[in-house]
């Protein structure tokens, strides 16, 4: 199966700030990559696919990047509602994969 | 508007069954292929199994291959989930999950939380 890890695991930020969360592949995915944004008590919401596709309905400020194994999420200024976790998940292949999470928090 | 609400959970003795179930509604259910994900306590998220809309195509992780069993009633706009042999590692809130691109979740339920507990 393909591991997938995430750097940081968490970090501190303010509203207004630049953030970017890496994400790497244990074997090359091409651009199978997807985002999510997961808030306390609720359920995963599709972000970015495609490693760099934004989701109907999902702000600007989020962007992602990369290809093969190393690849980034940004949020370009960070708003209130940003605060949360945000995983990456391979769909190259099965078993589809999530990354262990980055928590965004308050600073 | 897509719904998915899952249901069924609670409390388990190891070595128990329990059956989920996922209804659907606000899309052609019967178009998609559905999955099943789990989210431990505090911990991060592992995907379950999935299953092809005609249900010709079922996959599992190897953590549950073999204890659970992942169904659809596409007349029902129902998914399920079949756990037999539960362990206290199956605890975790268990997502429904519409697969809109190729294993790909764009919409998921809130959650059923399954405890696994003597």
């Amino acid at each position: 199966a393909i591991r997938m890890t995430q750097s940081p695991s968490s970090l501190s930020a303010s509203t207004g700030d630049r953030v970017t969360i890496t994400c790497r592949a244990s074997q090359g995915i091409s651009s199978y990559l997807a985002w999510y944004q997961q808030k306390p008590g609720k359920a995963p919401k599709l972000l970015i696919y495609a490693a760099s596709t934004l989701q109907s309905g999902v702000p600007s400020r989020f962007s992602g990047s990369g290809s093969g194994t190393d690849f980034t999420l940004t949020i370009s200024c960070l708003q209130s509602e940003d605060f949360a976790t945000y995983y990456c998940q391979q769909y190259y292949s099965y078993p589809p994969g999530f990354g262990p999470g980055t928590k965004v928090d308050i600073k | 508007e897509v719904q998915l609400v899952e249901s069924g959970g609670g409390l388990v003795k190891p070595g128990g069954s329990l059956r989920l179930s996922c209804a659907a509604s606000g899309f052609t259910f019967s178009s998609y292929s559905m999955n099943w994900v789990r989210q431990a306590p505090g911990k991060g998220l592992e995907w379950v199994s999935s299953i092809s809309s005609s249900s010709s195509y079922i996959y599992y992780a190897d953590s549950v291959k073999g204890r659970f069993t992942i169904s659809r009633d596409n007349a029902k706009n129902s998914l399920y989930l079949q756990m037999n042999s539960l362990r206290a590692e199956d605890t975790a809130v268990y997502y429904c999950a519409r697969e809109g691109r190729l294993r790909i979740f764009d919409y998921w339920g809130q959650g059923t939380l399954v405890t696994v507990s003597s």
